[in-house]
């Protein structure tokens, strides 16, 4: 059972476009979305987190926007350069499990095209 | 300050053979982290590490894979009689246990089996 589904797997955008990353996640016992970006090579590394009592945060060119009762949430970069060019996965977690095991979506490869 | 650290970054072995994946956690970070990417199927987790309890190893796959976590710090995943199906990207995190658990990702051990 995928519990946090993520879609697109490949995304192709123009510099200084939108890219735009979709998840959908299943359990409502989850309270913690982080992003996270991957360089090839590279370990995961945090971007931009979010926490349900908020619908949406923004760090710089990097927005979360989050429905609660639709259980999704989704990456906004706004501006994309092609440095953005890397696998980003979506991930969730529960503060109130024994473990806050991050569950990850599969990925997207974003390719930022000059 | 030093990051995530593991040793190898790659490694090679025979199917059949047993091998040792070393991982060492930002320093006074309590909980780490396993976690296992493989292409096409994201990160997956392993097993998790808190302080002197006893670990969760609801993610091992099967009784080939074990763990252990020394004083607290660093961490060895043992892969014992090595499948071809264990080739890939193990990744190992840590983070402070409060209420956000940021956890930090080092930059992974490549194990291809042959």
């Amino acid at each position: 059972q995928q519990q946090v589904k993520q879609s697109p797997q490949s995304l192709i955008v123009q510099k200084g476009g939108i890219s735009i990353i979709n998840c959908a996640y299943e359990n409502t016992a989850f309270d913690y979305f982080p992003w996270y970006q991957q360089f090839p090579g590279k370990g995961p590394a945090l971007l931009i987190a979010i926490r349900p009592d908020v619908s949406e945060k923004k760090e710089g060119r990097f927005t979360i926007s989050f429905n609660k009762s639709a259980k999704q949430f989704s990456l906004h970069i706004m501006d994309s350069q092609p440095g953005d060019s890397a696998t980003y996965f979506c991930a969730a977690s529960n503060s109130g499990g024994s473990n806050y095991k991050l569950t990850f979506g599969k990925g997207t490869l974003l390719t930022v095209n000059p | 300050g030093a990051g995530v650290s593991q040793s190898p970054s790659n490694k090679v072995t025979e199917k059949g053979k047993d091998v040792e994946l070393r991982c060492d956690p930002i320093s006074g970070h309590t909980a780490l982290y396993w976690y296992r990417q493989s292409l096409g199927q994201g990160l997956e987790f392993l097993i998790y590490f808190q302080g002197n309890s006893a670990p969760d190893k609801s993610g091992l796959p099967s009784d080939r894979f074990s763990a252990e976590r020394t004083g607290g710090s660093v961490s060895t995943l043992t892969i014992q009689r090595t499948q071809q199906e264990d080739s890939a990207v193990y990744l190992c995190a840590s983070s402070i246990r409060d209420t956000y658990n940021e956890q930090f990702f080092g930059p992974g051990t490549r194990l291809t089996v042959l």
